[in-house]
């Protein structure tokens, strides 16, 4: 039982190269979430999905898409690297049962460089 | 506009110290207060407030919500090395989670 998985871990890329970060989790969590982390600013959500086939907007989303194609896996895809997104990327995920007072399961994070 | 400040960002105790960790919020849908500790990768969950003067207790750390003042605490004591990490409050409100920039913790052997 992995939890949440991402990859990869580590990637360096230069400006204006894209790449797809994935998040695959296990726990048929609806609910999941893409946050990057910086010094100083705590985590801040780049964009989210309640459901498979839906996606929305969080508070960073210039510069990154998502997709929500199945259930288990949440893609978080950068068209055009640039260096200001350079950043540690963490998904989260979270159960609808319950109602909304459930905790967050994170991955272990994808270190990313933007040259 | 929600907000989660937390206090202090950093903090220097020797091992066997007690800690307390400050968060105060602005939300304009309160649903519950979120405690994580985060050591070299992942957040893991610690602890969810969601009524006032409730306090939730793990081992030795302990955590307390004030509705009325609107902030939160996390108290660990006697410290130990293994306490060392980021500590994270977050502020659930509808969808999401608002985040602290956290409190980076160091205890000395």
């Amino acid at each position: 039982n992995a939890g949440v998985t991402q990859t990869p871990k580590f990637r360096v890329l230069k400006t204006g190269q894209s790449m797809t970060l994935l998040c695959a989790q296990d726990m048929n969590h609806e609910y999941m979430y893409w946050y990057r982390q910086d010094p100083g600013m705590g985590l801040r959500l780049i964009h989210y999905s309640v459901g498979e086939g839906t996606t929305a907007k969080g508070e960073v989303p210039d510069g990154y898409n998502v997709s929500r194609l199945k259930k288990q896996n949440f893609l978080l895809g950068l068209e055009s690297a640039a260096p200001s997104q350079t950043s540690v990327y963490f998904c989260a995920t979270r159960t609808g049962t319950g109602g909304y007072n459930q905790p967050q399961h994170f991955g272990d994070g994808t270190r990313l460089s933007i040259l | 506009e929600d907000k989660v400040v937390q206090s202090p960002l950093s903090l220097v105790v020797h091992e066997g110290d007690t800690v307390t960790l400050n968060c105060s919020y602005e939300v304009t849908n309160f649903r519950s207060l979120l405690w994580y500790k985060q050591e070299k990768k992942a957040p893991t969950f610690l602890f969810m407030l969601t009524s006032s003067g409730i306090e939730k207790k793990s081992g030795r750390l302990s955590s307390i919500l004030d509705k009325k003042e609107l902030f939160s605490i996390l108290n660990i004591t006697a410290t130990q090395t293994g306490d060392s990490a980021i500590y994270l409050c977050a502020l659930n409100s509808n969808y999401q989670l608002i985040w602290g920039a956290g409190t980076k913790l160091i205890i000395k052997p």
